[in-house]
């Protein structure tokens, strides 16, 4: 089983809506939750990220975690095509990050 | 400020060849990471070093590859001799300080490595 399952996609929207992206995780003891988004050709960067259970909202974007169901979440409202990009879930333990598949998400004007 | 840098961005081999893969991390940055992202896969870790010291090479596939960090700047990663397995995008990525939501790893854009 791998520590963090993500749906790899594709995912396609109009421009406007809400995308939710998820992932699971397996090991109870990762403490921090991140969200990088990579565009084409470039490496990933931070987006949001989340320490232990709760929300986190910046913008348009709302990191989600729920511990008790080892359940992370990012939301982004008003999709804008300029959030097309790969999103990849990644949790912190101890110095390394172990991230999910990432998921494409195209946003269509 | 410039970010991390990767060299080369893209290279081609033949298998059995030997590849170097440079990493410039952010100035003052202690901590240096390489990670590997194989086709239909996730990102996944490879080892860190913290100035010229390998933390933790846990990732690290076989003995093939070789990781150095002379003198606690740049990085190298070489892979001798190169296998079809080893194609990829290896990314380079490099934090300031140890632990906590501060940690933010920057990640460079990656050298594409094709073995045929």
């Amino acid at each position: 089983q791998k520590e963090v399952e993500q749906d790899p996609g594709p995912l396609s929207v109009p421009e406007g809506a809400i995308v939710s992206l998820n992932c699971t995780y397996s090991n109870s003891a990762f403490q921090y939750f991140m969200w990088y988004r990579q565009y084409s050709r470039k490496g990933p960067e931070l987006l949001m990220y989340t320490y232990s259970s709760g929300n986190k909202e910046d913008g348009r974007f709302t990191a989600q975690v729920d511990k008790s169901s080892k359940y992370i979440s990012l939301f982004i409202r008003d999709s804008q095509p300029s959030d097309s990009a790969t999103y990849l879930c990644a949790i912190q333990g101890a110095q390394k990050l172990v991230f999910g598949q990432g998921t494409r998400l195209t946003i269509n004007p | 400020e410039a970010g991390v840098t990767q060299f080369p961005s893209h290279s081609v081999i033949e298998k059995g060849q030997t590849v170097t893969l440079r990493c410039d991390p952010i100035s003052g940055h202690d901590n240096l990471y390489w990670y590997r992202r194989v086709m239909g896969k996730e990102i996944k870790f490879l080892l860190h070093f913290v100035k010229e010291s390998k933390q933790d090479e846990s990732g690290m596939p076989n003995n093939r590859f070789l990781a150095e960090r002379t003198g606690g700047t740049y990085s190298t990663l070489k892979v001798q001799p190169a296998e079809l397995e080893d194609s990829g995008v290896y990314f380079c990525a490099s934090s300031q300080d140890l632990g906590g939501p501060d940690e933010t790893q920057y990640f460079g854009p990656g050298t594409r490595l094709l073995v045929l």
